[in-house]
């Protein structure tokens, strides 16, 4: 069965310091996404793509958040610098949603980030 | 602004009886909505889903129930098992969303034996 794959699974990192997470979406799949979830709460949208191009990070905190996915396929999102509130689980997830169709998102593990 | 809300934060039921988690929204341009089943440490797991042009979508021990009029909709689980103990979220998208998923903030189911 396809799956998102998403590395690594832990991140322990220091204040200040450069993280980046990596994400190969289920093959075929348009729409990547990623999100962060805090503990006791709902996934929120960090930035979507479709294809390469961003169609919405308008919750990406662009002064330490950057993500990219430059063929179209898999993607990466940079922290840096990294701060003490960072510490969540980050969500890939992918669709074969395109323009206005409705499809059901797939999610990969997560990277639980810990930031001390 | 939460615009979809899952007012629960946790259930505790009986193995084999009927699990009913509720959810609730405010964007009335929302046109689909999906269940997601999450483990600790794991991501969350697809369950099942419906468009709003129905009302009801039903996948073996699983049925969603939408009410577009109250902008309510619930997941019935029958029956329990203890195997679906995990955090339930409920998802939304459609309209002005540019096809992302508004999350709530999760309910968390406990079947106890």
């Amino acid at each position: 069965e396809a799956e998102v794959a998403q590395s690594p699974r832990y991140k322990i990192t220091e204040k200040s310091q450069a993280v980046a997470f990596w994400c190969d979406p289920i093959s075929g799949h348009a729409t990547l996404y990623w999100y962060r979830q805090i503990l006791g709460q709902g996934p929120e949208l960090l930035v979507q793509f479709q294809d390469e191009s961003v169609v919405d990070d308008s919750q990406l905190p662009k002064d330490r958040f950057s993500a990219e996915r430059l063929k179209g396929v898999d993607s990466t999102l940079k922290i840096q610098p990294a701060e003490l509130g960072d510490s969540a689980m980050y969500l890939c997830a992918s669709s074969l949603r395109r323009r206005s169709s409705n499809t059901e998102a797939f999610f990969g593990q997560g990277t639980r980030l810990t930031v001390v | 602004d939460q615009q979809v809300k899952q007012n629960s934060p946790s259930l505790s039921v009986q193995e084999g009886r009927i699990s009913i988690l509720n959810c609730d929204y405010t964007n009335s341009m929302f046109d689909y909505f999906l269940w997601y089943k999450k483990y600790p440490a794991e991501g969350p797991t697809f369950l099942i889903s419906i468009s709003s042009i129905k009302d009801k979508n039903e996948d073996g021990r699983f049925t969603v129930f939408l009410n577009k009029s109250a902008k309510h909709l619930s997941l019935h689980i029958v029956p329990s098992q203890p195997g679906d103990s995990a955090v339930y979220f409920c998802a939304a998208s459609g309209g002005n969303q540019g096809g992302k998923l508004i999350f709530g903030q999760g309910t968390e189911l406990s079947v106890k034996p």
